[in-house]
């Protein structure tokens, strides 16, 4: 079945930019986002991109699509301590919506 | 619009209990779901919805039953709670057809002792 994965932990210093991966194996995925979730929170939909696009560019947010590597990426800019969250990358395909989500890479970032 | 609102936010409940997990929405959806997050995992569908009166089966329905009775309420029943349903439930719901946010309830944190 479908699978998506991601690394667990990142830590970058505030001011840095933060680089987070994804891997996806459903080759029919149409829609591939990046979901931010604070402590005790629900999720927030920070981006999408639409999988016939290479790159999406949203303020401080840069989203890198390589459909021939199944690889998505989420670059955050001037990463904040606000920025501090688990991120999660997801998929979907078909009319349903259902989203695959990986499971989740936490961000960490110190002053 | 209050968007998705889920009750309750906290429940305990001893194995082999019943309860109904509450989910609206206010933004006449058609679709909603819900998904389960174990603790340091990704969410995982349980069921979902595409319109009133019709629901399907998503990664992990074992233990779990839904209805759809109207376009804005989506609840999910767990019949005889057992420890592995330890977890947290998030409700979601959006437009039909193309790309659309799907929009998350606040959640419901359930502990099955």
């Amino acid at each position: 079945g479908e699978d998506v994965e991601q690394s667990l932990f990142l830590s970058v210093r505030e001011g840095d930019s933060s680089v987070i991966n994804c891997t996806y194996t459903d080759s029919s995925s149409t829609y591939l986002y990046w979901y931010k979730q604070e402590p005790g929170a629900g999720l927030q939909l920070l981006t999408y991109i639409f999988s016939n696009m290479d790159m999406k560019q949203d303020q401080r947010l840069t989203v890198l699509l390589n459909k021939k590597d199944k690889h998505l990426s989420l670059r955050i800019a001037d990463t904040q301590t606000g920025d501090s969250a688990i991120y999660f990358c997801a998929e979907s395909s078909g009319n349903t919506g259902k989203l695959i989500f990986g499971q989740g890479t936490t961000l960490q970032v110190k002053p | 619009n209050a968007g998705v609102t889920q009750t309750p936010k906290f429940r305990i409940l001893k194995i082999g209990q019943s309860m109904t997990l509450q989910c609206t929405q206010d933004m006449n959806h058609n679709y909603m779901y819900w998904y389960r997050q174990d603790p340091g995992m990704g969410l995982k569908l349980i069921y979902y919805s595409v319109g009133a009166g019709i629901t399907d089966k998503g990664e992990v329905p074992n233990g779990y039953n839904v209805s759809r009775s109207t376009t804005e309420d989506f609840p999910l029943r767990l019949e005889l709670a057992a420890p592995s349903q330890t977890s947290v439930y998030f409700c979601a719901s959006r437009f039909t057809d193309g790309y659309n946010e799907q929009f998350f309830g606040p959640g419901t944190r359930l502990t099955v002792l």
